[in-house]
């Protein structure tokens, strides 16, 4: 089993709808979590950071699982700027080595 | 958005140079680290530092080696570039690491890379 686990989609949305994303760990010490989206050809750039429970940003609410081991990102009212890849990355307890990145959730908001 | 500059940014050479990339951060930050990012595999790390003259290997470290001789520089060699080094290098910087608590990272633009 994969340390960090995303669905590949694409996720294909109109514009206006909410979407969530899901994201597994198999680590169950897993102390910090995080949502990077990438653009094309770009740098991954922080969305959000989760250390308890949860988040909300705006559009955005990040949702932390311990129970269950995966954390969500639930994106409302979906822009056509939102298209992009939704990385999921999870820290355990360790040398600084252990942040692991899923290979990400591509997401396609269309007209 | 974080001070981190990576160059080169694009770089074409050949199979068995040394190639240099580099990392400079203005944020003072204590950890640096070498990404490459490749379809399918997502980003896997390289190598990261934890200080100055302080690094350590991540789980794609073969055929790499890194320098961090000023807080500020993080350089990474390949050393022989193979073609199988094709890839984009990202850099990032976090401000701390407690046990497995993480700042997040923040990271550079970015170097395309291409070994003919």
């Amino acid at each position: 089993r994969k340390e960090v686990e995303q669905d590949p989609g694409p996720f294909n949305v109109p514009e206006g709808a909410t979407v969530a994303f899901n994201c597994t760990y198999s680590n169950s010490a897993s102390q910090s979590f995080f949502w990077y989206r990438q653009d094309c050809r770009k740098e991954p750039k922080l969305l959000m950071s989760v250390y308890s429970s949860g988040n909300e940003d705006g559009r955005f609410t990040a949702q932390l699982n311990r129970a269950s081991q995966y954390i969500s990102l639930l994106i409302r009212d979906s822009k056509l700027s939102d298209s992009a890849t939704y990385l999921c990355v999870v820290s355990v307890v360790g040398t600084a080595s252990k942040l692991t990145f899923g290979t990400g959730t591509r997401l396609q908001v269309t007209l | 958005d974080a001070g981190i500059t990576q160059s080169p940014r694009h770089k074409v050479t050949e199979t068995g140079t040394p190639v240099t990339l580099r990392c400079h951060q203005t944020e003072n930050h204590r950890y640096m680290y070498w990404y490459r990012q490749d379809p399918g595999h997502g980003l896997r790390l390289i190598h990261y530092s934890y200080g100055v003259k302080d690094t350590d290997k991540g789980e794609v470290s073969d055929g790499y080696s890194v320098s961090r001789s000023k807080t500020e520089d993080f350089l990474l060699t390949l050393e022989s570039a193979t073609s199988s080094q094709t890839s984009v290098y990202f850099c990032a910087i976090s401000e701390f690491w407690t046990g497995g608590l993480s700042s997040p990272l923040h990271f550079g633009n970015g170097t395309r890379l291409t070994v003919t």
